[in-house]
């Protein structure tokens, strides 16, 4: 069973636009939602997280929108930019973070 | 500060042949991972050690793989003999305890089988 859906599972945006990318999870024992970026040949990379205390966190061009009621969490992109191209998972976890259940990912084309 | 490393990068052996992955992770990360990612979806866990300890390798297939992390700091996944469903990328990641949530991940190995 899939702890985690993401969707959609290709985005394609104009250079400039804003992606973005939702998840949504079941158990209400999660307390850590991260995002994570990954370049072909690359390990995923850890892009940005919040915890369900919190409905927004921000750094930079990239924004996670987190609605604990309905149990989603979303990646905004503003700016989209063509470096920005990869496939973006979503995750989510529990207790101490060592329970780590990822999306199966979303591949982000941002076209000049 | 190096991140974690895993060796070889790429692998191509015949079906029923041993296989062997390794990783060394971030230094100071007691908490070390072993994922599966097969093409087109997410890292899956197969392995996790505290220190030398494994203390989550449920989804393990442990007829097969085996996992090692003798001195607690690298670790080798093995896998004997290989199927050809085990073409997949192997990605190891490590983490600080008692902040275990932020993880580092390593390049992966993509192990083909033919």
């Amino acid at each position: 069973q899939q702890q985690v859906k993401q969707s959609p599972q290709s985005l394609i945006v104009q250079k400039g636009g804003i992606s973005i990318i939702n998840c949504a999870y079941e158990n209400t024992a999660f307390d850590y939602f991260p995002w994570y970026q990954q370049f072909p040949g690359k390990g995923p990379a850890l892009l940005i997280a919040i915890r369900p205390d919190v409905s927004e966190k921000k750094e930079g061009r990239f924004t996670i929108s987190f609605n604990k009621s309905a149990k989603q969490f979303s990646l905004h992109i503003m700016d989209s930019q063509p470096g920005d191209s990869a496939t973006y998972f979503c995750a989510a976890s529990r207790n101490t973070g060592n329970q780590f259940y990822f999306g199966t990912g979303t591949s982000l084309t941002v076209i000049p | 500060e190096a991140g974690v490393v895993q060796s070889p990068r790429y692998k191509i052996i015949e079906k029923k042949q041993p296989v062997a992955f390794w990783c060394n992770p971030i230094s100071g990360h007691n908490t070390l991972y072993w994922y599966l990612q097969n093409l087109g979806q997410g890292p899956e866990l197969l392995i996790r050690y505290e220190n030398e300890e494994a203390v989550d390798d449920s989804q393990l297939p442990k007829d097969r793989f085996s996992a090692e992390r003798l001195k607690g700091v690298d670790s080798t996944l093995k896998i004997q003999p290989a199927e050809l469903g085990d073409s997949a990328v192997y990605l190891c990641a490590s983490s600080v305890k008692p902040q275990g949530y932020e993880q580092y991940f390593g390049p992966g190995t993509r192990l083909t089988v033919t």
